[in-house]
């Protein structure tokens, strides 16, 4: 069945580091894929999507390029910052429109 | 921007009671909505979907009779545990689609502990 596969946490970053936060999936078909980010005491808010191979999904200077040949979806900033710790969820969505969720990354940023 | 709110954050009851969690969605109306559970450092994992007016669509390996939802307005679906054990400890998040919508919005998810 399809799954999602998640770079184990938790991650710790000084401020203006490079993230990267690996992704990968197994699905039949050609899904959507979706970073998801939960901040302390908030629900999930989607971050960014690619809903076809080779679309770059980018918001607040994350990105995630769709690779189809490796499968994956990693999450990437340049710099974060201390405002950025939270948790990450790598997802994808069927075509018959179910979630599939990632384990979550827990990030935090330090100054 | 669409907000889910879901009450309680957090509960500790003792075993064998019931407990009920609230989703609701304050700006839209959600013809579906999402029942998820998530395990420490394990997936989001889909429970049920709820449609409106309808009898929720469970996945397979979660009893029914356990975990009764009810969808019955298009802006609140329910959640309840029932006869709560401690093994029913766990995090519990919804999530809710509107009419064409195709964005999924989430609540804040709420901590279960039954002692």
């Amino acid at each position: 069945g399809d799954s999602v596969t998640q770079m184990e946490g938790p991650v710790t970053l000084s401020e203006e580091a490079f993230l990267t936060i690996n992704c990968t999936y197994t699905a039949t078909g050609y899904p959507s894929l979706f970073w998801y980010v939960q901040y302390p005491g908030e629900g999930l808010q989607l971050l960014l999507k690619a809903t076809k191979a080779d679309d770059k999904g980018s918001n607040k200077g994350f990105e995630a390029t769709y690779r189809k040949e490796t499968t994956s979806f990693h999450l990437e900033k340049g710099s974060v910052q201390v405002s950025d710790s939270a948790v990450y969820f790598c997802a994808l969505e069927d075509s018959g429109n179910q979630f599939y969720f990632g384990t979550g990354t827990s990030l935090t940023v330090i100054p | 921007g669409a907000v889910v709110s879901q009450h309680p954050s957090r509960v500790i009851c003792k075993s064998g009671t019931s407990v009920k969690i609230e989703c609701r969605s304050l700006d839209f109306q959600a013809t579906t909505m999402f029942w998820y559970r998530q395990f420490p450092k394990q997936s989001l994992m889909l429970m049920a979907t709820s449609n409106e007016g309808s009898k929720a669509t469970y996945e397979q390996g979660v009893e029914k009779d356990k975990f009764l939802i009810n969808h019955a307005s298009l802006t609140l679906s329910t959640l309840t545990v029932t006869s709560a054990h401690p093994e029913d400890s766990s995090f519990y998040i919804c999530s809710a689609r509107g009419t064409g919508n195709e964005k999924l919005f989430f609540g804040s998810g709420t901590q279960l502990s039954v002692l």
